[in-house]
């Protein structure tokens, strides 16, 4: 198994629209939650840290469920530029490797 | 200012070349970290370096795949004999925190190597 799971999507959705996924993560001892944007063939970028009590940056929010071992990104008001692969990462405590899921590739049309 | 950068950005071998990577990372970043990224696929860890010691080679494939940043800068992925299943986009990415720290780690454009 994985240590980071994630639906490929495509999510393919209007402009306008709300878009949600999830991630799930087998790793307990994981400390840090990321979600890194990677647009096709570019590096991936960090988007947004995730915080236990969820965060919002704009548009997009994260939500980090521990209990269930599962992260999730919902991006509102979606915008022709949002389309890119969205990379969930973990980070467990006292390591430095960064974990990534395959991706979830979003695709937002006018 | 200058973030990560690589060369070169491609690379086309035949099987049984070796090649070398370069990674520039940000200056003065203590940490350096080379990633394998398959198509299709999220990046893969493959070795971890604090200033010119490689703390971490676990995830390197095979003992064809060697890295060195003799200076505790600059950095080089070398990959002997390549063979088919070598072809990927191979990721560099420096973070100013040293291990166990969970500073936001920077990417470079990658190297996109193909072997035929």
């Amino acid at each position: 198994r994985k240590e980071v799971e994630q639906d490929p999507g495509p999510f393919n959705v209007p402009e306008g629209a709300t878009v949600a996924f999830n991630c799930t993560y087998s790793n307990s001892a994981s400390q840090s939650f990321f979600w890194y944007r990677q647009d096709c063939r570019k590096e991936p970028k960090l988007l947004m840290s995730v915080y236990s009590s969820g965060n919002e940056d704009g548009r997009f929010t994260a939500q980090l469920n521990r209990a269930s071992q599962y992260i999730s990104l919902l991006i509102r008001d979606s915008k022709l530029s949002d389309s890119a692969t969205y990379l969930c990462v973990v980070h467990p405590l006292n390591d430095y490797k960064l974990s990534f899921g395959a991706g979830t590739t979003v695709t937002v049309r006018a | 200012g200058a973030g990560v950068s690589q060369s070169p950005r491609y690379k086309v071998a035949k099987r049984g070349q070796d090649v070398a990577l370069r990674c520039d990372p940000i200056s003065g970043h203590v940490s350096l970290f080379w990633y394998q990224q398959a198509l299709g696929q999220g990046p893969e860890f493959l070795t971890y370096f604090q200033n010119e010691a490689q703390l971490d080679k676990s995830g390197l494939p095979s003992d064809r795949f060697f890295a060195e940043r003799p200076e505790g800068s600059v950095s080089t992925l070398k990959i002997q004999r390549t063979q088919q299943e070598d072809s990927a986009v191979y990721l560099c990415a420096s973070s100013d925190r040293t291990s166990g720290g969970t500073d936001t780690q920077y990417f470079g454009p990658g190297t996109r190597l193909t072997v035929l």
